[in-house]
């Protein structure tokens, strides 16, 4: 069975800190897909990132950067240099087909403060 | 401006009634799904369609009902039989291999008074 696992509740951090984000995942299947999403408190999530288990290389979008580790299930998320803007509730999440018409399964999320 | 309308944005009930939540999308995406998000608990599904007049139970199904007559809407049914209501809900959509997984709507947050 699918199952995600995101071990930090909560993180706060003062303004400008790198931050780190853990998603761990299982998964029977050799065919599979993760992503990241953010809920400002607004409610709305943002989607972030998706990454098939097929490619492996880490991905940098300006401060944010993923890093994808198949031998250790793991699906990281760093922030460099946070802003307070960054402040959210962050979730990973895995489908075990394109994510299209299969439902995604979600960690219980990560709470990041950042303090000015 | 495509996207997905959630409504109403704050819904109390009473004990012992049914309420429904909108979820309208003009994405012209296939699937949708309703979540419920409580604190600490992350998302969880209740139902999803993959298909007009198709849809299956999620992981907490009970006490909630859904119809799909429609392409663009997935209304979700809050019955008196779901004993704790209160939470927020979230209606997702989604096309086959986006690349962009799904578009959520801004939820529904539902209190039981």
């Amino acid at each position: 069975a699918q199952k995600v696992t995101q071990a930090q509740t909560e993180i706060s951090v003062v303004e400008k800190e790198d931050v780190t984000l853990d998603c761990v995942y299982e998964t029977r299947d050799t065919t599979y897909y993760l992503f990241w999403y953010k809920q400002p408190p607004s409610g709305e999530l943002v989607f972030l990132i998706r990454r098939n288990s097929f490619d492996e290389q880490n991905e940098i979008s300006g401060r944010y950067s993923w890093n994808f580790q198949k031998s250790t299930s793991s699906f990281n998320f760093t922030i460099t240099a946070s802003q307070v803007v960054d402040s959210a509730v962050y979730f990973c999440a895995l489908s075990e087909a394109p994510a299209g018409n299969t439902p995604l399964v979600f960690g219980k999320g990560t709470r990041l403060s950042v303090i000015a | 401006d495509g996207g997905i309308t959630q409504s109403p944005k704050y819904l109390f009930r009473k004990e012992g009634q049914n309420v429904t939540l909108s979820c309208e999308q003009n994405l012209n995406h296939d699937a949708m799904y309703w979540y419920r998000q409580d604190p600490g608990q992350g998302l969880r599904l209740i139902y999803y369609s993959q298909i007009v007049n198709d849809f299956q139970k999620g992981d907490i199904a009970e006490g909630y009902s859904v119809s799909r007559e429609k392409k663009e809407s997935f209304p979700l049914t809050v019955t008196s039989a779901q004993k704790n209501p209160t939470a927020f809900y979230l209606c997702a959509s989604s096309i086959p291999a986006a690349n962009y997984g799904y578009t959520f709507g801004s939820g529904t947050r539902l209190t039981v008074v």
